[in-house]
């Protein structure tokens, strides 16, 4: 099992552009979620599904969009970079929103 | 709503030093609780966990205990090492099962 993969590992934005993080688990997990990880304010959840098709808002939603088309893919996408969104995204899935997270290996964004 | 509170850091210790790092909790109900172990360069990971009141967790000579009469879980270890060296995060589970809430974060620093 590959577990929880995340794509790239770093990325550099100008501010205005767009790009999607990709991330992918093969462990059958039904809940996905995706934080930010900014320096003394932990993990703050962006968005989360709990299963394909379904999705939601988590503590710090705007600027960014999900889609859950299947099971195994969440991809995260932002809509117009800007310097704020600098920071480290992790991806993470489990059997529910309640149980042990397993957690990729993170993108590191910088938006100039 | 939920939080997680954790003791500030970073927290320097001398190898074979005990370690105490504190955690409280604000829930409704009866939550979850875990600690994850953040490596550098890397994603967090589950170190331990306990899913009701007056568990221990315990893992790799980590030790917490879910205390509800406190709202706390804290994480202790008898003899660190440099290899403990790293970010730990206390977290709850929302009753719902649909989302993770993590603390702050506390540094730990161990020195040979």
């Amino acid at each position: 099992n590959a577990g929880v993969t995340q794509t790239p590992k770093f990325q550099v934005l100008k501010t205005g552009q767009s790009m999607t993080l990709q991330c992918a688990q093969d462990m059958n997990h039904e809940y996905m979620s995706w934080y930010r990880q900014d320096p003394g304010m932990g993990l703050r959840l962006i968005h989360y599904s709990v299963g394909a098709g379904i999705t939601d808002q988590g503590e710090v939603p705007n600027g960014y969009n999900v889609s859950r088309s299947t099971t195994e893919d969440f991809p995260l996408r932002l809509l117009s970079a800007a310097p704020s969104q600098t920071s480290v995204y992790f991806c993470a899935s489990s059997y529910n929103g309640g149980e042990t997270q397993y957690f990729g290996p993170g993108t590191r964004l910088l938006v100039l | 709503g939920d939080s997680v509170t954790q003791m500030e850091g970073p927290v320097t210790l001398s190898e074979e030093a005990f370690l105490t790092i504190n955690c409280t909790y604000t829930a409704t109900g009866y939550p979850s609780l875990f600690w994850y172990v953040q490596y550098p360069g890397e994603g967090l990971q589950l170190l331990l966990k306990a899913t009701k009141a007056d568990d221990k967790g315990s893992n790799k000579g980590f030790e917490a205990t879910y205390r509800k009469e406190t709202t706390s879980f804290h994480l202790e270890k008898g003899s660190v090492q440099v290899s403990d060296s790293a970010v730990y995060f206390c977290a709850l589970s929302d009753v719902g099962g649909f989302k993770t809430i993590f603390g702050a974060g506390t540094r730990l620093f161990v020195k040979a």
